[in-house]
C-alpha cells in the first residue's frame, strides 16, 4: 500500500541552524508529495508540495525535492528561526486518487 | 471565502455515550476526509468521501465509528458507546478534487471521561 515514513522526533535546534527532516515514501506510480505544518495551537496547513519527479517545492525558506530514484522528499531549511517551531508532516496522494496518507509527524523546537 | 469548519470545537462526554462531530467543507470541494490525532501522535486516517463514490472506510478503528456525508457537502462522524481511548482531536479536511492539497478544519477535541 501507499505509505510515508519520516524521521522520528523530536528535533531540537538552535536558531540559524540547518534543518533536514527526512521523508521517504512507498507508492505505485507517481504520487504527489506534500509537507504540512502544524504550529502550536493551530490547524494543519500546507507548507509546500511537488507533483512530479525532480520538482522542488518551496515556501517560507523551506525546500523539498521530489526524488523518484530514492523515493524521498526531505524537508530542508538553511537557517531556522524560533517561529519555525512546529510539527511537520510529510504526506502523499497516489497518482490516481486523492487518498492522502500522512507520516507520523516530526516535532521541531528551535531555541534562541 | 470560508474555510473548513467543524463543530463542536470541544466535546466532553462520559464513557458509553454516543457523540456526533460535524464538518462543513469548503463549498465545491468534492473530497472530504476525517482523521484522528491522538496526543503526541501523527494523523490517523479514518474515512474518505469522494464525490458520489462509495466512501473509503478502511481507516475506521471499529464498528462503533461511522460517518456519512449528506448531499455531497456536510459530513457527520458518529462514535457510538465512546471509550476513553477515543479521546483525541478529530480533524476534517476537504479538497477540490484529484491530486490537490487538503484544507483542514480546526478540529474537534473529544474527551471521554
Amino acid at each position: 500500500g501507499n505509505s510515508v515514513t519520516q524521521m522520528e522526533g523530536p528535533v531540537t535546534l538552535s536558531e540559524e541552524a540547518f534543518l533536514t527532516i527526512n521523508c521517504t515514501y512507498t507508492a505505485t506510480g507517481y504520487p504527489s508529495l506534500f509537507w504540512y505544518v502544524q504550529y502550536p495551537g493551530e490547524g494543519l496547513q500546507l507548507l509546500l508540495k511537488a507533483t512530479k519527479a525532480d520538482d522542488k517545492g518551496s515556501n517560507k525558506g523551506f525546500e523539498a525535492t521530489y526524488r523518484k530514484e530514492t523515493t524521498s522528499f526531505h524537508l530542508e531549511k538553511g537557517s531556522v528561526q524560533v517561529s519555525d517551531s512546529a510539527v511537520y508532516f510529510c504526506a502523499l496522494t497516489p497518482y490516481n486518487n486523492n487518498d492522502m496518507r500522512f507520516g507520523a509527524g516530526t516535532r521541531l523546537t528551535v531555541k534562541p | 471565502g470560508a474555510g473548513v469548519s467543524q463543530s463542536p470545537s470541544n466535546k466532553v462526554t462520559e464513557k458509553g455515550k454516543d457523540v456526533e462531530l460535524r464538518c462543513d467543507p469548503i463549498s465545491g470541494h468534492t473530497a472530504l476526509y476525517w482523521y484522528r490525532q491522538s496526543l503526541g501522535q501523527g494523523l490517523e486516517f479514518l474515512i474518505y468521501f469522494q464525490g458520489n463514490s462509495a466512501p473509503d472506510k478502511s481507516g475506521l478503528p471499529s464498528d462503533r465509528f461511522s460517518a456519512e456525508r449528506t448531499g455531497g457537502s456536510v459530513s457527520t462522524l458518529t462514535i457510538q458507546r465512546t471509550q476513553q481511548e477515543d479521546s483525541a482531536v478529530y480533524l476534517c479536511a476537504s479538497s477540490p478534487g484529484l491530486v490537490n492539497e487538503q484544507f483542514f478544519g480546526p478540529g474537534t477535541r473529544l474527551t471521554v471521561l
